[in-house]
């Protein structure tokens, strides 16, 4: 069965902190790795990876992949209380045709 | 540029009552999903469609149904409404099978009573 695994599933921080998400999968065919931010209603997109080693990055947000151990990070660096939210890492699996979420981990950033 | 609308934005439903939730993409995407949000559980594939004309089954289908006669639009069907279908359910798309960019609409928040 197709896994999808995030932790924590819960942070608080202070703001100006740096943060880690993790992300950990088991697919049968990995095809990439996306991860989203979801704030009130929709999610939406920040990264798509599909090879390991290469570090996205956007602004305060960096996110990589390694796919020999089957995880990714998402880092977020001097965080602001617009950080707050629940940060969704979702895989591409081929054949299937589908994108398997893991559970999200809400992020909340305290001033 | 709309994008995915989802129609209604909330809805209140009787237990055993049909429902067809509604979902239009603009974009011209190949690709549409239905998936379901409960808290602690992420988001959860109900059906997807590759193409027009195609469905399949996610890894929660029961109790729903859907079709794609046009590539804009991805109706849901509750047939029979039950309480633990209670939920926020999202529509997305992307313009190439599963691994790229999904485009989700803003949700319907669906409470079966």
């Amino acid at each position: 069965e197709d896994k999808v695994v995030q932790s924590p599933l819960s942070l608080v921080v202070h703001e100006g902190d740096t943060v880690t998400l993790n992300c950990s999968y088991e697919v049968t065919n990995f095809r990439s790795l996306l991860w989203y931010k979801q704030e009130k209603k929709a999610p939406t997109f920040l990264f798509m990876l599909t090879s390991s080693g290469i570090e996205k990055k956007s602004g305060r947000l960096s996110s990589i992949l390694d796919k020999k151990e089957l995880f990714s990070i998402l880092n977020i660096t001097a965080t602001q209380t617009g950080d707050s939210a629940i940060y969704l890492c979702a895989v591409g699996v081929s054949g299937a045709q589908k994108l398997v979420f893991g559970q999200g981990t809400r992020l909340t950033i305290n001033p | 540029t709309a994008g995915i609308t989802q129609a209604p934005t909330s809805q209140i439903l009787a237990a055993g009552r049909s429902m067809t939730l509604r979902c239009t993409q603009d974009m011209r995407h190949n690709a549409m999903y239905w998936y379901r949000q409960d808290l602690g559980l992420g988001l959860r594939l109900i059906h997807y469609s590759n193409t027009a004309g195609t469905t399949g089954k996610g890894e929660v289908p029961d109790g729903y149904s859907v079709s794609r006669a046009n590539t804009d639009d991805f109706p849901l069907t509750l047939a029979s409404a039950v309480p633990s279908q209670t939920s926020v359910y999202f529509c997305a798309s992307s313009d190439r099978s599963a691994g790229s960019e999904a485009f989700f609409g803003q949700g319907t928040r669906l409470t079966v009573v």
